[in-house]
């Protein structure tokens, strides 16, 4: 069966200090991977996401950047963080194509960003 | 481009009683899935049910349905008989099939509260 996870589960960072999220894929291959971000209280904005090794589409210009260095394996990263940066991130994967593919989310990320 | 739009920030509904999520949609791309995810306070994501736009009849999953009304363009979710541990945030979704067929974006929620 197909598991995902990501880490850290939680985490506190001063502003201006470097920040990687990963997150990992198990039980499947090529599949799309997402990393989406919920403010307090709101909905899920898409930051960017892969349909392949070193493919990234961003959605929002921001500090933050994605990398996919293998095929299951997704990392968000900022070089430096901002106050705005904090909220709950989650990771997901899908299938490569067709309509019917749903998200298969991690357990999230929160992050404070002081 | 593709957006969804939930004009529901809130509720709150009997123990018991029906409720209808609202979700309204935008998309030029004539194939496309609707889901519907619950988030409850622990934030974990979870799928509820899909719905595609070629198909003809409303989606069903146990006490979620779907009420897929395609020319206008919406995609409302109702849960029968509500429960307490129906309380949490409620996400609709889209994908586009060609467009951009590996995009898939969120609506802004709506926090259903059940009462005893």
């Amino acid at each position: 069966s197909q598991t995902i996870h990501q880490w850290p589960a939680t985490l506190v960072q001063p502003v201006g200090s470097p920040l990687s999220l990963e997150c990992t894929v198990e039980g499947t291959s090529n599949p799309n991977l997402y990393w989406y971000r919920q403010a307090a209280g709101r909905g899920l904005q898409l930051l960017f996401y892969s349909v392949g090794i070193g493919q990234i589409s961003s959605e929002v210009p921001q500090n933050l950047s994605a990398s996919r260095p293998q095929d299951r394996q997704f990392i968000l990263s900022s070089k430096k963080l901002l106050l705005s940066d904090s909220g709950f991130y989650l990771c997901a994967w899908s299938v490569p194509a067709g309509v019917t593919g749903e998200l298969f989310f991690g357990e999230g990320s929160r992050l404070t960003v002081l | 481009a593709q957006k969804i739009t939930q004009t529901q920030p809130g509720m709150f509904v009997q123990e018991k009683e029906a409720v209808t999520l609202d979700c309204t949609y935008d998309t030029s791309d004539p194939s496309y899935g609707l889901f519907w995810y619950k988030q409850p306070s622990s934030g974990e994501m979870i799928f509820l049910i899909y719905q595609g736009s070629y198909d003809q009849q409303n989606a069903t999953e146990g006490r979620y349905s779907l009420n897929f009304q395609k020319a206008r363009k919406s995609a409302n979710l109702v849960i029968s008989a509500s429960q307490l541990g129906d309380s949490a945030m409620y996400f609709c979704a889209m994908r586009e099939a060609y467009s951009s067929a590996s995009k898939i974006i969120f609506g802004s929620g709506t926090r259903l509260s059940i009462r005893p």
